[in-house]
């Protein structure tokens, strides 16, 4: 079963940062968090991920909070190829499966 | 960056005939490959994990004769899907983890199958 917990949908405009969050009340110490998206009729494209600390590349930053509850995955400014579902992922580094929840639903509005 | 290349995109197939799905990984060694399927507007659920040179391992409720997995080569690992019926539509796809740990996982571009 997934462990995370994430929006079903979000909207954002174009040009605006899109802020996904992702509940992960029940992360162990060694599990990382992963974000992958996956546009329409296309396999998953990875994104990012993180121990503890923020992580940024050029795609997005990764917000972890302290506790490590929750993140928030941002894309600084996004643009309607940011139309996706994204999904939020906790698993061992090194682990050899990647069981994915629901996801959120992203629509990037004109 | 590493590449995971799914054949075919799409296939049509008649009732009771096989399809074959190939995995490669183009630029990489694959110790382990990934089978996934979708049903439109739900997750990816996992089907099986592939390691080359053994059986592979399915998931719970997934029949093992029905989609028979192969792993003959670090590149390169198959998915067929025997006797094909209408409810075994669905869009399936692979991923693969490279040799030496995690690589962040690659993912192939998916094949629709659609049985008529």
């Amino acid at each position: 079963d997934a462990k995370t917990t994430q929006p079903p949908s979000m909207d954002c405009a174009e040009g605006r940062a899109a802020n996904l969050p992702c509940n992960h009340s029940t992360i162990s110490g060694n599990e990382y968090v992963y974000w992958y998206r996956q546009i329409h009729s296309q396999g998953p494209q990875y994104i990012i991920h993180g121990l503890k600390n923020n992580e940024t590349n050029e795609m997005a930053s990764l917000i972890i909070t302290e506790d490590r509850k929750s993140s928030t995955l941002i894309l600084p400014h996004a643009t309607l190829r940011d139309t996706a579902v994204y999904y939020c992922i906790v698993r061992v580094y090194g682990d050899d499966k990647i069981i994915f929840g629901k996801g959120t639903r992203l629509h990037i509005l004109p | 960056g590493a590449v995971v290349s799914q054949h075919p995109s799409r296939v049509i197939c008649k009732s009771g005939t096989s399809v074959k799905i190939e995995c490669r990984s183009l630029d990489f060694q694959a110790t382990t490959m990934f089978w996934y399927r979708q049903f439109p507007k739900k997750s990816l659920m996992l089907m099986a994990t592939s390691n080359e040179g053994s059986k592979a391992t399915y998931e719970q409720g997934v029949e093992k004769d029905k989609f028979l997995i192969n792993h003959a080569s670090l590149t390169l690992s198959t998915l067929t899907v025997t006797s094909a019926h209408p409810e075994d539509s669905s869009f399936y796809i692979c991923s693969a983890q490279g040799v030496g740990g995690d690589y962040g996982y690659t993912f192939g571009s998916g094949t629709r199958l659609t049985v008529v």
